[in-house]
């Protein structure tokens, strides 16, 4: 069955920490996977996508990583500000462009 | 640009009732869909259409209804809302008319539906 899963649900940090966000799917076959940023109240913005040939690719303070043999992404989010606190949700898209969403890590940066 | 446009913001519906969600684009996508989202729940694909007049069903089209007459409108319309139709409704739209492929995906800022 086709999964992606995230970790943590949520997460607290203080402000200028750094954090790491998880995603582990089971897609099949695989095509690329994307990282979006959803504020409260708003869509969802892309942050990056990666196919199966990248296994880092960065925006500003966000750089995910892929392992395409685990089937392991993260998202790590370097000197967090209060403008991070969002949902980042990972999605995987199969070769035949079908979406799959993991539910998203809520990230709440306080000062 | 003014992106992806959705409109209601919100909207309060009695069971029964039914309504258009409303979205435009003004990027000249070819690609546009719709998700609904629901707490502990990724997005789901509701109905999609890879251009004007063509139009195809999601993972839930269930008391749904599109078209597309045009490149930048594509309304969902529920025909009789019921409760389990409460979400936030989410219009997505991207350049590519082959599909999703490596496209970036542009979404609105959504719907929330409430069907009492």
């Amino acid at each position: 069955k086709n999964q992606v899963e995230q970790s943590p649900q949520s997460l607290i940090i203080l402000e200028g920490k750094n954090c790491t966000l998880q995603c582990n799917y089971t897609v099949s076959p695989f095509s690329n996977l994307r990282w979006y940023k959803q504020d409260t109240g708003r869509g969802p913005v892309s942050l990056t996508i990666m196919t199966f040939s990248e296994n880092t690719k960065s925006n500003g303070r966000y750089t995910a990583t892929l392992d395409a043999d685990t089937k392991q992404s993260s998202l790590h989010i370097t000197a967090s500000q209060l403008s991070d606190s969002a949902s980042y949700i990972c999605v995987v898209v199969t070769g035949a462009n079908n979406l799959f969403f993991g539910t998203g890590t809520r990230l709440t940066v306080i000062p | 640009n003014a992106g992806v446009t959705q409109t209601p913001k919100f909207q309060v519906l009695k069971t029964g009732q039914s309504m258009t969600l409303q979205c435009a684009q003004d990027m000249n996508h070819e690609y546009m869909s719709w998700y609904r989202q629901d707490p502990g729940m990724g997005l789901r694909l509701i109905h999609y259409s890879v251009g004007a007049g063509i139009t195809d069903q999601g993972e839930v089209p269930n008391g749904y209804n599109v078209s597309r007459s045009t490149t930048e409108d594509f309304p969902l319309r529920l025909l009789s809302a019921a409760p389990s139709q409460t979400s936030v409704y989410f219009c997505a739209s991207s350049y590519s008319k082959s599909g999703r492929g490596n496209e970036k995906l542009f979404f609105g800022s959504g719907t929330q539906l409430s069907v009492l």
